[in-house]
């Protein structure tokens, strides 16, 4: 049972324009929510994220979009940078058992072209 | 201040051996969380240590386990390795209590022949 989900497993953006990556999850409990960049032999990174009482969080060229109605929540880059290009993986923390306990969507690999 | 270290980077082993990976979180972080990768699945959780206590855990068999110590350092075991555990395994640190932003260190790339 995949609670966060990503479904495009990839993503080509021209150098310069907007990068949106998505996220969708099951869990309306989740309170928390992070992205997370990957380089290839690194292990990933955090990037931002957004508590569930925002429905939105900037910060420099990131801006992550929650919307929990619509149990989604986005990643959008501006402008997309080759050095962005990387796997981004989405969170999302709950309560298991009492702890918390994070959530990873599958990731999506961002390409940025020069 | 120093990242999260683990040890050893690459490892090969076969069928039916077992194996014992090991984290070093960040100085001053008490959680210690555990993941495996794999391609098409993300990172799927496999336990959480925090005070040498295991708070938290995914949907892997008893094969997978684990422990901290009391410097916070984590080491985890798989037993009776199958082809199926050939992963990257993560671990990542947080100064406890609330998880928010975690700490990963490069990983352990296990393969299983």
């Amino acid at each position: 049972d995949q609670q966060v989900k990503q479904n495009s497993p990839s993503l080509s953006v021209q150098e310069g324009r907007i990068s949106i990556l998505n996220c969708d999850y099951t869990n309306s409990m989740f309170d928390y929510f992070l992205w997370y960049k990957k380089y290839p032999a690194e292990g990933p990174t955090f990037l931002i994220s957004i508590s569930s009482i925002k429905d939105k969080n900037e910060d420099g060229r990131f801006t992550v979009f929650l919307n929990k109605s619509a149990k989604h929540l986005s990643l959008h880059i501006v402008p997309s940078q080759p050095g962005d290009s990387a796997v981004y993986f989405c969170a999302a923390r709950g309560n298991s058992g009492g702890y918390q306990k994070v959530t990873f969507g599958t990731g999506t690999k961002l390409q940025v072209i020069p | 201040k120093a990242g999260v270290t683990q040890t050893p980077r690459y490892l090969i082993k076969t069928r039916g051996q077992q194996v014992t990976l090991s984290c070093s979180p960040i100085s001053g972080h008490r959680s210690v969380s555990w993941y495996q990768q794999t391609p098409g699945q993300g990172l799927q959780f496999l336990f959480e240590y925090f005070s040498e206590t295991q708070r938290n855990k995914g949907n892997f068999p008893g094969r997978f386990s684990g422990r901290q110590f009391s410097n916070s350092r984590s080491e985890m075991n798989v037993s009776t390795l199958e082809l199926g555990d050939s992963a990257l395994y993560l671990c990542a640190s947080s100064l406890g209590g609330s998880i928010n932003e975690q700490f990963f260190g490069p990983g352990t790339r296990l393969t299983v022949l």
